[in-house]
């Protein structure tokens, strides 16, 4: 099957640093790439989502100007989480499809904000 | 926003038993998808079905969709401790792009 990676995996930071997260479509070209997030014991919440070469879409009440996105090519998508605060420590998820029904997942980065 | 509705929220049984998770929902949809995801890992794609389809099997799992109720089952037969995980569904609204709304999850513990 298609393999997205994320980059870190784990990441502690400083509150009111910036920290950017990658992900990565490693074997196919990925049109659109989406973002979650995932607080413990609880589901997935999408953030956005993200076309290659256009703005990304925010779900309601996520703040775009805070989680900055950025799907520059067809394998890679960033999100940095900016001027990060410790209500931002949760589990940031991508996935990416090309059009197709299903959409694949990476394995997740755990950000901490101390 | 969430959509999906899963219960039960939490499922204990014992290794060899039979274990059903539901989900609801609230709008059209394209397809319906089950994940797993252990503690702290990333998620595992289960199983796919279409709104024009009834019934999916994959090996120990089977879905059910019912469109007119917005609902479907996942049952996982002759369960190992190794299917203890969150299962969640996950949606993929009509006309929304492709995005996915997951529900909440269930947590299922197989006890040995």
């Amino acid at each position: 099957g298609a393999v997205v990676s994320q980059h870190p995996s784990r990441v502690i930071c400083k509150s009111g640093t910036s920290v950017k997260i990658e992900c990565r479509s490693l074997d196919f070209q990925a049109t659109t790439m989406f973002w979650y997030r995932q607080f413990p014991k609880q589901s997935l919440m999408l953030m956005a989502t993200s076309n290659e070469g256009s703005k990304a879409t925010y779900e309601q009440g996520v703040e775009k100007d805070k989680f900055l996105i950025n799907h520059a090519s067809l394998t890679l998508s960033t999100l940095t989480v900016t001027s990060a605060h410790p209500e931002d420590s949760s589990f940031y998820i991508c996935s990416a499809s090309w059009g197709r029904d299903e959409q694949y997942f990476g394995p997740g980065t755990r950000l901490t904000v101390t | 926003s969430q959509q999906g509705e899963e219960d039960p929220q939490a499922l204990s049984i014992q290794e060899g038993e039979n274990a059903t998770m539901n989900c609801s929902y609230k709008t059209s949809i394209n397809n319906l998808q089950w994940y797993r995801q252990n503690s702290g890992r990333g998620l595992v794609h289960l199983i796919l079905i279409r709104s024009n389809e009834r019934e999916k099997h994959s090996g120990r799992l089977r879905v059910t969709l019912d469109t007119s109720k917005k609902s479907s089952s996942l049952l996982i037969t002759a369960s190992r401790a190794a299917d203890t995980a969150s299962y969640f569904c996950a949606t993929d609204p009509a006309n929304q792009g492709g995005k996915l709304i997951f529900g909440q999850g269930t947590e299922l513990s197989v006890k040995p």
